[in-house]
This record gives C-alpha cells, sequence and structure tokens, in this order.
C-alpha cells in the first residue's frame, strides 16, 4: 500500500460527458502528480501541484483541468470527453525533492 | 528534453534464469533514475532509485541496476526469476532539481515461462 487513494477504481461513461477524479496523497506529501497511462502513449504526465498551486504541465488537454485543494488532496476533472480518452488515470505524490514518487492504485476510465 | 527508451517491448524469461532489462535515457547531466514495476490492476511500484554514488544499486525484491554514464543507462537485473516476477517494467529519469517530474519509458513486459 503507497500511501496514495485513488477514487473511482472504475468509471465507465459516454462521449462528451464530464468526470472527476479524485486522489489523496500520503499523509504530509506536498506535491501531486498527475499521469495517464494508454496502451499508445504508455505513462504521460499531465500536471503537477505543489502544496496547491501548480508547479508543472505536460501533456494536458485543454478539456482536462486539476486543482489541489487546502487539505492537499486533488481533483483531475475531465470534460467532453471522447473515446480516446479512456485510459489508467494515475495519481503519485513526493514529499521529498529527490524525485521518488508514490502511486495510487489508478483510476481506470471507459469513455463509450 | 529529457526521454527515456526501453528497447525491448516483451521479454520472455525461464523461470530461474537471470534477467537484464535495458534502459537508455537521454538527459543534459546526471538524471535521477529510477525503476518501477507494475503488477496487473495495481499502481506502479518503487523496485530501486540512483540519485548518486556507487553506480550499482540494491533494490526490492533481489533487484539490482547499475548506472553507466558513458552508456547512458541504467539497465536491470536479477540473478533468478521468479514466476511472481511477471509485472511491467518501467525506467523513469528525472531531474536534479526539488520536485522534478519523472519521464517514464514505454515499459517493457515481463513474461516468466515455467
Amino acid at each position: 500500500d503507497s500511501g496514495v487513494t485513488q477514487t473511482p477504481k472504475h468509471l465507465i461513461t459516454a462521449t462528451g460527458q464530464r468526470v472527476t477524479l479524485r486522489c489523496s496523497p500520503r499523509s504530509g506529501d506536498l506535491s501531486v502528480y498527475w499521469y495517464q497511462q494508454s496502451l499508445d502513449q504508455g505513462l504521460q504526465f499531465l500536471i503537477q501541484y505543489y502544496n496547491g498551486e501548480e508547479r508543472a504541465k505536460g501533456n494536458i488537454l485543454e478539456r482536462f483541468s486539476a486543482q489541489q485543494f487546502p487539505d492537499l488532496h486533488s481533483e483531475l476533472n475531465l470534460s467532453s470527453l471522447e473515446l480516446g480518452d479512456s485510459a489508467l488515470y494515475f495519481c503519485a505524490s513526493s514529499g521529498d525533492s529527490l524525485g521518488e514518487l508514490f502511486f495510487g492504485e489508478g483510476s481506470r476510465l471507459t469513455v463509450l | 528534453a529529457q526521454s527515456v527508451t526501453q528497447p525491448d517491448i516483451h521479454i520472455t524469461v525461464s523461470e530461474g534464469a537471470s534477467l537484464e532489462l535495458r534502459c537508455n535515457y537521454s538527459y543534459g547531466a546526471t538524471p535521477y533514475l529510477f525503476w518501477y514495476v507494475q503488477s496487473p490492476g495495481q499502481g506502479l511500484q518503487l523496485l530501486l532509485k540512483y540519485f548518486s554514488g556507487d553506480t550499482l544499486v540494491q533494490g526490492i525484491k533481489g533487484f539490482e541496476a547499475e548506472f553507466k554514464r558513458s552508456q547512458s543507462s541504467f539497465n536491470l537485473r536479477k540473478p533468478s526469476v521468479h514466476w511472481s516476477d511477471a509485472a511491467e517494467y518501467f525506467c523513469a529519469v528525472g531531474a536534479r532539481k526539488g520536485y522534478s517530474t519523472l519521464t517514464f519509458g514505454k515499459g517493457t513486459m515481463l513474461l516468466v515461462s515455467p
């Protein structure tokens, strides 16, 4: 158990819809990262937050947004969903500056 | 920009045989290097990491990796593979700065035959 909790574990929705994925980092970790894992693209970095502030942005679509709340949990919002958004979305957290990430078990999104 | 190449998409190894998974990275300086393992339906678990010092690093589950600066490589090894090692393995690189993001390779799926 990494200590990172993601909900929901599975989500099935239709094209055009909007979903929210939630992540609770390890206790005390200030930094949260979101990654998308798909068969063709592998693990792609989406966005990072540190203590409530956006710190780095990767290959995140404009239809996607995220935030980190004062209690340090984070949410990833995916809107106007397309079939190609079907993937496993991972949240990870980090508590020090040496780069080791602790991953949750992921949220599997299926868009029909 | 940093990048990671794992040239082998799949590798099949007999149980008890040795294993080496290849990883090459591209980065302007010496990075932080990691190996993660992902079992089916699970998140990624850290196997080992290299920050500095001894270029041969030991990890969990009997794995080790060697950092070779001249070859920009960080190959993962295990002397004797167990059936429970079947999983997908990811090499990752991070910049030497606080709270940097990690760039992952596309992974190598390890299959273990009896």
